[in-house]
């Protein structure tokens, strides 16, 4: 079963929109949840990752929000750009070895 | 390329044959894995390594095998290809705690 639950599967935004990409977890042993982006042809690359002890982080346009007794956690794009095109996965990890990931969402940014 | 050679790049096996998928990183890391990432699914934990002489089942290890004799390399075996084994392959590695995952372009691996 899918450890990490990740929606929507797909997401198209208009350039300048808010992307948000939601992520459900079940495992409370879980203590850091990185989100990765994809290009395609490439491996995923490390975006943004958060603590399950702050309430959100933000780089940049980037901001993960998490909810702890919810089990969930969120990506958001702010002013998404058509060079933000590109899959993203979240992902959950435990003592930092045994890392799982979300489905991942495909998102495009319209011109 | 992040630290980490994958090889090949691509490759089409027939049913039964074996392959070593190769993975080198050269960043001294001592955490390493192996992904497959098939469409709509994301990416599954083949088997992973916190050091030199250890490794990890990971979510999916089943028809496949792992060794990591050095820090540097971390070869993935396929025994007896099965068409459900057609998928992309990622090499990563990882250091600090906890590890940032650095991946490699990964291997496209077709059985037919």
């Amino acid at each position: 079963q899918q450890q990490v639950k990740q929606s929507p599967q797909s997401l198209i935004v208009q350039k300048g929109g808010i992307s948000i990409i939601n992520c459900a977890y079940e495992n409370t042993a879980f203590d850091y949840f990185p989100w990765y982006q994809q290009f395609p042809g490439k491996g995923p690359a490390l975006l943004i990752a958060i603590r399950p002890d702050v309430s959100e982080k933000k780089e940049g346009r980037f901001t993960i929000s998490f909810n702890k007794s919810a089990k969930q956690f969120s990506l958001h794009i702010m002013d998404s750009q058509p060079g933000d095109s590109a899959t993203y996965f979240c992902a959950a990890q435990i003592r930092g070895d045994d890392m799982r990931f979300g489905a991942g969402t495909r998102l495009t940014v319209k011109p | 390329n992040a630290g980490v050679t994958q090889t090949p790049k691509f490759r089409i096996l027939k049913i039964g044959q074996s392959m070593t998928l190769q993975c080198a990183q050269d960043m001294n890391h001592n955490y390493m894995y192996w992904y497959r990432q098939d469409p709509g699914m994301g990416l599954k934990l083949i088997y992973y390594s916190v050091g030199a002489g250890i490794t990890d089942k990971g979510e999916v290890p089943n028809g496949y095998n792992v060794s990591r004799s050095t820090t540097e390399y971390f070869p993935l075996r396929l025994e007896l290809a099965a068409p459900s084994q057609t998928s992309v392959y990622f090499c990563a590695h990882g250091a600090g705690e906890p590890p940032e995952a650095f991946f490699g372009q990964g291997t496209r691996l077709t059985v037919v």
